[in-house]
């Protein structure tokens, strides 16, 4: 059975830190990874990633795939209070459905 | 707005009853999934359909049961429901069934069994 991993559960950072989100995962015949963030209720997408080491990027938010270690990284720069959510990582494989982990939530504080 | 739409919002109901989540998928995609979403278990993948036909079942009760229909909107049953029941049902959409796509959801039905 598919399976996703995310650390840490829960991070606290000040405004302006930066950030590094972790997702590794167990997928039988690997697709694509996707990165979501959910504030209040639905989850929004981020970043779909299909290829080992090449870097999405989205102004502040970043995120790698290493296919080979079978994890990627989120990371997010210069943090600000609107950040503050859930970020969900998600995987399929030879089914269309995703598989996600249980998420790592962050709160940036003043 | 993600574009797909779910109702009701919010649901409270008694236990023992029977309810229907219904959804509406962005305009022009054809596969719709749902996820219940409680705060132990993260987000749980139920079932998926594609173009009005079952696609992939993922840990669905027996008591639950799902259907999409020729206009592609879907909607979820849930009966004899449970005080754990309660929890919040996403439904997200996708262009075609098949992986590697992006899946766009909805805001969420959020049940509440009394």
């Amino acid at each position: 059975e598919d399976k996703v991993v995310q650390s840490p559960l829960s991070l606290v950072v000040h405004e302006g830190d930066t950030v590094t989100l972790n997702c590794s995962y167990e997928v039988t015949n690997f697709r694509s990874l996707l990165w979501y963030k959910q504030e209040k209720k639905a989850p929004t997408f981020l970043f779909m990633l299909t290829s080992s080491g090449i870097e999405k990027k989205s102004g502040r938010l970043s995120s790698i795939l290493d296919k080979k270690e079978l994890s990627s990284i989120l990371n997010i720069t210069a943090t600000q209070t609107g950040d503050s959510a859930i970020y969900l990582c998600a995987v399929s494989g030879t089914a269309s459905k995703l598989t996600f982990g249980t998420g790592t939530r962050l709160q940036v504080t003043l | 707005d993600s574009g797909v739409t779910q109702t009701p919002k919010h649901l409270i109901t008694a236990t023992g009853q029977r309810v229907t989540l219904r959804c509406s998928p962005r305009s022009g995609d054809l596969s719709v999934y749902w996820y219940q979403q409680s705060l132990d278990q993260g987000l749980q993948f139920l079932i998926q359909y594609y173009n009005g036909e079952e696609r992939a079942k993922g840990n669905i009760l027996e008591r639950f049961s799902a259907q999409q229909f020729p206009d592609l909107h879907s909607e979820l049953n849930l009966s004899s429901l449970e005080l754990g029941d309660s929890a919040l049902y996403f439904c997200a959409s996708s262009v075609s069934g098949t992986a590697g796509n992006t899946i766009y959801f909805g805001e969420g039905s959020w049940l509440t069994v009394v």
